[in-house]
């Protein structure tokens, strides 16, 4: 089954101690991103990657950081996290073959994440 | 980069009709996307546009002008599993990249 798994679906953590939330997708897809969505601001890309070893930063990358080593994984990485990340927090990923554009994009499940 | 706009709620009666609209504005346009999101769920796709004119899939369709940068999103016969977030999202090609940008949402209540 097509599918972007995430994890952890729930979080709590506090102040300062770093967390990673793990993102993996089964259909080969080049590209992934990170969104977060709170209450009245829609969705918010964080930093997004459209290859192996190639991420960028998206509208609001401040306090996180991604890496991408495997084409199916796209970690989000929060080093010393702040009560203002606090928030839900989705994976995508789609394909983007140059000529495409008929390309959804495919969501985890959503991260609640809850920085004390 | 896009300006998206849609409203931010709207509310309607099962079995009606209701269209959500989307205005944008964007430099190096290249589809539109309309996502369904139900409360602390993901985003599911709609319906994508890329030309002008509209595409009907069921009961929802999606309506695309380039030149007046508006979409809209046509629910008919309205169920209440309709109640959900709907998302209009474009595509942008600036600097060859294909990245999507969303709208803020539009809260849809569906009552009987």
């Amino acid at each position: 089954e097509a599918q972007v798994t995430q994890n952890p679906r729930y979080l709590i953590t506090v102040t300062g101690k770093k967390l990673t939330v793990t993102c993996s997708q089964n259909m080969n897809h080049e590209y992934m991103s990170w969104y977060r969505q709170d209450p009245g601001l829609g969705l918010r890309q964080i930093y997004y990657s459209m290859n192996v070893e190639v991420t960028d930063k998206g509208d609001v990358p401040e306090g996180y950081k991604v890496s991408r080593k495997e084409k199916r994984n796209f970690p989000l990485i929060l080093e010393s996290p702040s009560p203002n990340q606090t928030s839900l927090y989705f994976c995508a990923s789609s394909s983007t073959a140059i000529g495409s554009t008929n390309e959804k994009l495919f969501f985890g499940s959503g991260t609640q994440l809850s920085v004390l | 980069g896009q300006n998206i706009d849609q409203p931010t709620e709207m509310t309607a009666t099962e079995g009606a009709i209701v269209q959500i609209n989307c205005t944008y504005q964007t430099s190096g346009f290249n589809g539109l996307f309309w996502y369904q999101q139900h409360a602390g769920e993901a985003p599911t796709f709609l319906s994508y546009n890329v030309l002008d004119g509209l595409e009907e899939k069921g009961r929802f369709s999606s309506f695309l002008s380039r030149s007046k940068g508006y979409s809209y999103l046509l629910l008919k016969e309205l169920q209440m599993k309709d109640s959900a977030s709907y998302l209009c999202a474009v595509r942008d090609t600036m600097g060859g990249s294909y990245i999507p940008t969303f709208g803020r949402g539009t809260s849809l209540i569906v009552h009987p």
